[in-house]
This record gives structure tokens, sequence and C-alpha cells, in this order.
């Protein structure tokens, strides 16, 4: 079975910017979960789809949105890109995202803003 | 809200040396899983191993064992007879905070990671 795919794995920007990863679960998961990573604030969830359907989001601003298709794949989007957004982008994709389910990571994208 | 720490920022060890890798955590849940994930310089999290909070047993799969226990909320991960290819930095993980009600969503919290160098 195939892994998580992320599109693209590597991507600069400037400020002011916009843009758009994506990802593509493995097949038959049906719950994409994105995370962002940075030196000084580690591991953070960003937000949740399950069914085209943003379940859950975590402590970032509206800049950060996203979306999921009906084949589950997921695209986020940042708007008005600022220098702190850079960072590695991981998307995480699992059945139904239940606690006990592992979630399974795709190998990011490193987005720099300069 | 919950938290995970993993004291150790950085650690080296000889190869063929086992280690450990310390984690505690902090949650209001009383089911929750606890995970380990490594990540190599190529940026991928992979994987290691999980476990459920009402599930106490330690066990040893190849050269990975782990030992939970509620009483000290921590979750220590130990490589025996560690080799090079070891070396990455290492993630404890609670999931948990998911929607109220069974709805599902769980994100995972993740500890700052211990950066593993294995030595030849």
């Amino acid at each position: 079975k195939a892994g998580v795919t992320q599109t693209p794995r590597y991507l600069i920007k400037t400020r002011g910017q916009q843009v758009t990863l994506s990802c593509s679960p493995i097949s038959g998961h049906r719950s994409v979960s994105w995370y962002q990573q940075t030196p000084g604030q580690g591991l953070q969830f960003l937000f949740e789809y399950f069914s085209e359907t943003q379940r859950n989001k975590g402590n970032f601003p509206g800049r950060f949105s996203g979306r999921q298709f009906s084949n589950s794949r997921s695209e986020m989007n940042v708007s008005t890109l600022e220098l702190g957004d850079s960072a590695l982008y991981l998307c995480a994709s699992s059945l139904q995202n239940q606690g006990r389910e592992t979630q399974y990571f795709g190998p990011g994208t490193r987005l720099l803003v300069l | 809200a919950q938290k995970v720490t993993q004291a150790q920022t950085e650690i080296s060890v000889v190869e063929k040396e086992d280690v450990t890798l310390d984690c505690v955590y902090e949650t209001r849940d009383t089911t929750y899983y606890l995970f380990w994930y490594k990540q190599p310089p190529s940026g991928e999290l992979v994987f290691l191993i999980r476990r459920n909070s009402f599930d106490e047993q330690n066990e040893i799969s190849g050269r990975y064992s782990w030992n939970f226990q509620k009483s000290t909320s921590s979750f220590n991960f130990t490589i025996t007879a560690s080799q090079v290819v070891d070396s990455a930095v290492y993630f404890c993980a609670l999931s948990g905070g998911g929607l109220r009600g069974g709805a599902g969503s769980y994100q995972l919290t993740f500890g700052k990671g211990t950066k593993l160098s294995v030595i030849p």
C-alpha cells in the first residue's frame, strides 16, 4: 500500500503571498490531519478533516485553512504569508481518527518564507 | 490541556549500547493513547509503537521495548544494541483532546523530541 504523499516537497515564497499544500492519504483512510513543525514551537496540530468536513482545529489564525475532497485528498492553504510560517508541514492519515488508531505521516512540505 | 515532556534534548551513545528515552505526560482523559515516532533527517515521522492507557503491559518488539507506568505518567522507550541507523529525533505523543461524546477526531500532542546520535 502506498503511504501518505505530500506535494510539493519544498517551496519558497515571499511575505504576503499565499500557498497551497496537498496531501493524499493512504488508500482507504478518510481522516487527514495537518501539523506544523518549527524549531521553536515543535509539532503543533493545525486541523483535521473527515468526510470533507473539518472536525477539529488547533490554535492557529484564520490565515490557515484547509479542505478535503470526496476522494479524501486534502489541501491546506496559508494566505498572506509571514516569515514565521516557515516550517515543515506534515500531513497524517488514519482510517477514521479514533483515538486508538495510529496516524501515519507523509514526508512533509518544507516551506520557506522570505 | 494535555502535555508531553521529553526532558532529554540530546543523547549520544556508542553503537551497541542500550539507550532509554524518557517521556512524561499529563492528561485529564481516562482513556488515552501514547505513541513513539521517529523522525530521520528526511523529515518523515515514522510510527514505532502505540500503547493504550488501560493496558500497562510492557512489551518488547525486536530491539525496541517500552515501559508504561500510569502511576508516574511515564512512557519510556528503550532501544537495545543501538545502531547508527537509529540516529534520529524521537517524539513521544499523546492522543486525546478529541471531540467529546465519542465523535472522534483525536489530535496528537507531541513532546519536543529527543535527538539521538549513535556513534560508530
